[in-house]
């Protein structure tokens, strides 16, 4: 079974600074995808990225970048210059690659994060 | 994008009723849709997944006959709660993957609440 975890429960960070979280995952596979999604208040689950783990290039999205590490098993994510509306509660998710893996995501517990002024 | 229904948004009912909640790819066919519940401040854990014309894979802890799933089409899955008991009351999302892809779209999600 995969787990994933993310030891930061809350983080805040200031307008236009940048921040990281942290995702840790544990697997025996050696194909797989990983993901950032972010839950806004309104609860809608949002896709921020996602990464193959074949690929060794980190993936990006405007101002969201993760630091993908395959052999320590790490996946964090940095948002440049934080805006108010990043605030949200971030969920690092992993899903097996293959037709026999049920495309089933396991989430991490999520981190908190609050954007201030 | 694709997009994904869910209805309703909220419900309340009373317990021992049912109810029903409907999850629909608007612009795609999607052969696998996923179901997840989750507590307030807490993540969301996988119930069952469905492939369209099969049964649905309930995961471990997970009461099939409580919690009926049907995913009649392509474009459909609906999630029965039966017998509803105050400790159901919580927040159901469903997601579905469109065929042949690995990304998976996710529904708003439906908050409901057994009296």
């Amino acid at each position: 079974a995969q787990t994933v975890t993310q030891s930061q429960p809350e983080m805040s960070v200031q307008e236009a600074e940048t921040v990281t979280l942290s995702c840790t995952y544990d697997t025996s596979e050696n194909n797989y995808y990983l993901f950032w999604y972010k839950q806004p208040p309104s609860r809608q689950m949002i896709l921020v990225i996602r990464q193959e783990a074949y690929k060794q290039q980190n993936a990006t999205e405007n101002r969201f970048s993760v630091n993908f590490q395959k052999a320590a098993k790490s996946f964090s994510l940095k948002i440049s210059d934080s805006q108010l509306g990043d605030t949200a509660m971030y969920f690092c998710a992993f899903m097996k690659q293959g037709t026999n893996s049920g495309y089933a995501l396991n989430f991490g517990k999520g981190t908190s994060l609050l954007v201030t002024p | 994008g694709a997009v994904v229904s869910q209805h309703p948004s909220r419900v309340i009912c009373k317990s021992g009723t049912s109810v029903k909640i409907e999850c629909r790819s608007l612009d795609f066919q999607a052969t696998t849709m996923f179901w997840y519940r989750q507590f307030p401040k807490q993540s969301l854990m996988l119930m069952a997944t469905s492939n369209e014309g099969s049964k649905a894979t309930y995961e471990q802890g997970v009461e099939k006959d409580k919690f009926l799933i049907n995913h009649a089409s392509l474009t459909l899955s609906t999630l029965t709660v039966t017998s509803a008991h105050p400790e159901d009351s919580s927040f159901y999302i469903c997601s579905a993957r469109r065929t042949g892809g690995e990304k998976l779209f996710f529904g708003s999600g439906t908050q409901l609440s057994v009296l």
